[in-house]
C-alpha cells in the first residue's frame, strides 16, 4: 500500500519567516494530496489540497507544490504567525482507492 | 453547522469493560472512518465504511468493531479494551474517495485511557 513520509518531524521558525514541510510518497498512482492542520485539542482540519494534474496551488499564505517525478509534495507557509503553530499532516490517495494514507505529522512551532 | 460529533471527549475505563464511542455527522456523507493517533505514529486507520452496512478494515483493526446501520452514525466498539488501546481516537467523514479524493472532516477526538 501507499507509504507517506514527512520531514522534518519538528520545525521551529521565527515569526515572519517561511516554513516548508516536505512529504514523499511511494505509490506513483497516487493522485490526491491533502494537507491537514491539527491544533491542540482539536481534530485535523484540511487546509489545502492538490491533485496530480496540477503542479502548484496557493491559498493566501499557504501553498503546496507537487513533483510527480520525484514523488514528493511540499507545504509552504509564508510570513508565519503564532497561530500557525500546530501539527501538520500530509496524506495521499489513489483514484478508486477508498483509503487515505497519512504521514506521521510535523510539529511546527512559530517563535514570536 | 456542518460537523462530526464524537462522544465522549474523555473516557477512562478498566481492562475488559466493553465500551462504545459514538460518532455522528450531519453532512450526508457516505464515507466514514475511525483513526487512532499515537505519539510518533501519526494517524492510523482502524475501520472505514463506504456506505450503510458496508465496512472494511483499516491498518489496525484488531480489538475493534464498528457498525453502520444509519448513514449518519458510525460507532466504534471495544468489546474487551486493553491498555494498548489507550489512545486519541478520531472519527472522520467525507463524500467518498472513489472519485480520486475528497476532503475528510474530523471530529474533535476522544481520549481513551484503559487501566
Amino acid at each position: 500500500g501507499e507509504n507517506v513520509e514527512q520531514h522534518p518531524s519538528t520545525l521551529s521558525v521565527q515569526e515572519g519567516d517561511s516554513a516548508v514541510i516536505k512529504c514523499t510518497y511511494s505509490d506513483s498512482a497516487s493522485n490526491y494530496f491533502p494537507w491537514y492542520k491539527q491544533e491542540l485539542g482539536k481534530g485535523p482540519q484540511l487546509i489545502i489540497d492538490i491533485r496530480s494534474n496540477v503542479g502548484e496551488k496557493k491559498d493566501q499564505r499557504i501553498a503546496v507544490t507537487l513533483n510527480k517525478t520525484a514523488k514528493h509534495f511540499s507545504l509552504h507557509i509564508t510570513e508565519t504567525q503564532p497561530e500557525d503553530s500546530a501539527v501538520y499532516f500530509c496524506a495521499a490517495s489513489t483514484y478508486g482507492n477508498n483509503r487515505l494514507a497519512f504521514g506521521k505529522g510535523n510539529q511546527v512551532v512559530v517563535i514570536p | 453547522e456542518a460537523q462530526v460529533t464524537q462522544n465522549p471527549r474523555y473516557l477512562i475505563t478498566v481492562t475488559g469493560k466493553k465500551l462504545t464511542v459514538t460518532c455522528s455527522q450531519n453532512m450526508n456523507h457516505e464515507y466514514m472512518s475511525w483513526y487512532r493517533q499515537d505519539p510518533g505514529l501519526g494517524l492510523r486507520q482502524i475501520y472505514y465504511s463506504m456506505n450503510v452496512e458496508v465496512t472494511d478494515k483499516g491498518d489496525v483493526p484488531e480489538g475493534y468493531k464498528v457498525s453502520r446501520k444509519e448513514k449518519r452514525n458510525f460507532p466504534l466498539i471495544l468489546e474487551s479494551p486493553s491498555p494498548n488501546q489507550t489512545s486519541l481516537y478520531f472519527c472522520a467523514s467525507s463524500f467518498g474517495y472513489g472519485q480520486g479524493g475528497s476532503p475528510l472532516h474530523f471530529g474533535n477526538g476522544t481520549r481513551l485511557t484503559v487501566t
